[in-house]
Parts: structure tokens; C-alpha cells; sequence
């Protein structure tokens, strides 16, 4: 079955420290690839998205995620993490020819002053 | 501006009393659908649907209906709920004529049944 791992449901950084959220893809055949954020008490919002145009992806608020087919893996970088940042992050995914999209269980971010 | 509109947001109700939770989309798009949020589990869709008077069941439909007379409007209907109906929904809308479109989200309706 199709499926999408977020690994850690919680992760924790520093201000200013790399913010990295990892996420796995279970086809081989290249997909798109979505990373949605939801602040508390609001829906979700695309912070970026995969559609095989170029493999790194930069999205809003100085998020990147890297498309890497060998490793069928979307992972979401932000090189300086700010207070505003803390949320939950979804990874989802596409699959060519469907029309559902289907979302990973979501890692939420803390940031530390 | 281009909106999701759910109502509404938070609702308190007993087991049995049935509830509509609707939802409104100014976007012109003839998808919409239905996600329920609980920890641990991310998204899981209800319902969705492909364009007036179509629709299909996603991965967790018990206990949920649907109705999409109008484009615009996709109310998610809940004949007798229980309390593990508590969740947080949300309705969602994608321009399908995009294939790599994105969905747009509405606030999400949070429902509590006791």
C-alpha cells in the first residue's frame, strides 16, 4: 500500500540551529511531493511542493526540501530556525495518475529561545 | 480572496444528535474533501468528491455522508455520532485540472462528542 513516513513525531531545536524533518515515500515511481505546515488552530498551508521540475525545492518562509529518487525520500531542511517556525509539518504525497492525496502523521517542531 | 469556509469551527454534542458540518469554497474548484486530524495519525480522508453530484469514499468513511448539490458547497453530515467521531475535520479544495495541484484548506471544525 502507499504510504508516507514522517520519522519522529516531535523534534526540538534551538533558535537559529538547523531545522531538518525527515520524510519517506514508499513507490519507486517518482510521485509529487508535497510539505504543508499548520500553525495552532488554523488549517493547513503548501510550504512547498515536488512536481520532477528540479529535484531541490525551496518553499516560503526560507524552507528547502530535496527530492531524492534512490532514497525515495522528500526530507525539509531550514538552515536557521526561528521562534515563528514551531508548528506541525506534514509530508504528503501525489501519486501520477491519482487524484488522493495522502499524508504522512505529521512531525511537530518546538523551537527553543 | 480565495477561501475554504467551514462550519462550524468548534461544536460540543452527545452521542445520537446529528450534526451537519458544512463547507464553502469562492474557488471554483470541482474537488473537495473531507479529513479528520487525530494524533498520531496525521490526515485520514472521510469523503471526497470529483464534481457536483459525484462522490466516493476515502479511506475512513463510516459513520460520516456526504452531499455535493452545488459546487461550492460540500457539507460533511453525521447522522448518529459517537464519540469516536472526536476529531478535528477539515475540508479541503484542488483545482484538478492541475494534476500537480495542492489543496487548500479550510480553518478546520473541531468536534467533540460526549
Amino acid at each position: 500500500a502507499q504510504s508516507v513516513t514522517q520519522l519522529g513525531s516531535h523534534v526540538s531545536v534551538s533558535e537559529g540551529a538547523l531545522v531538518l524533518l525527515r520524510c519517506n515515500y514508499s513507490s519507486s515511481v517518482p510521485p509529487y511531493l508535497f510539505w504543508y505546515v499548520q500553525y495552532p488552530n488554523q488549517g493547513l498551508q503548501l510550504l512547498l511542493k515536488y512536481t520532477s521540475a528540479a529535484t531541490l525545492v525551496k518553499g516560503i518562509n526560507g524552507f528547502e526540501a530535496e527530492f531524492k529518487k534512490s532514497e525515495t525520500s522528500f526530507h525539509l531542511t531550514k538552515p536557521s530556525a526561528h521562534m515563528s517556525d514551531a508548528a506541525e509539518y506534514f509530508c504528503a504525497v501525489l501519486y501520477t495518475g491519482g487524484f488522493k492525496t495522502i499524508f504522512g502523521a505529521g512531525t511537530r517542531l518546538f523551537v527553543k529561545a | 480572496e480565495a477561501q475554504v469556509t467551514q462550519n462550524p469551527r468548534y461544536l460540543i454534542t452527545v452521542t445520537g444528535k446529528k450534526l451537519t458540518v458544512t463547507c464553502s469554497q469562492n474557488m471554483n474548484h470541482e474537488y473537495m474533501s473531507w479529513y479528520r486530524q487525530d494524533p498520531g495519525l496525521g490526515l485520514r480522508q472521510i469523503y471526497y468528491s470529483m464534481n457536483v453530484e459525484v462522490t466516493d469514499k476515502g479511506d475512513v468513511p463510516e459513520g460520516y455522508k456526504v452531499s455535493r448539490k452545488e459546487k461550492r458547497n460540500f457539507p460533511l453530515i453525521l447522522e448518529s455520532p459517537s464519540p469516536n467521531q472526536t476529531s478535528l475535520y477539515f475540508c479541503a479544495t484542488k483545482n484538478d485540472r492541475v494534476n500537480t495541484g495542492e489543496l487548500f484548506f479550510g480553518e478546520g471544525s473541531r468536534l467533540t462528542v460526549l
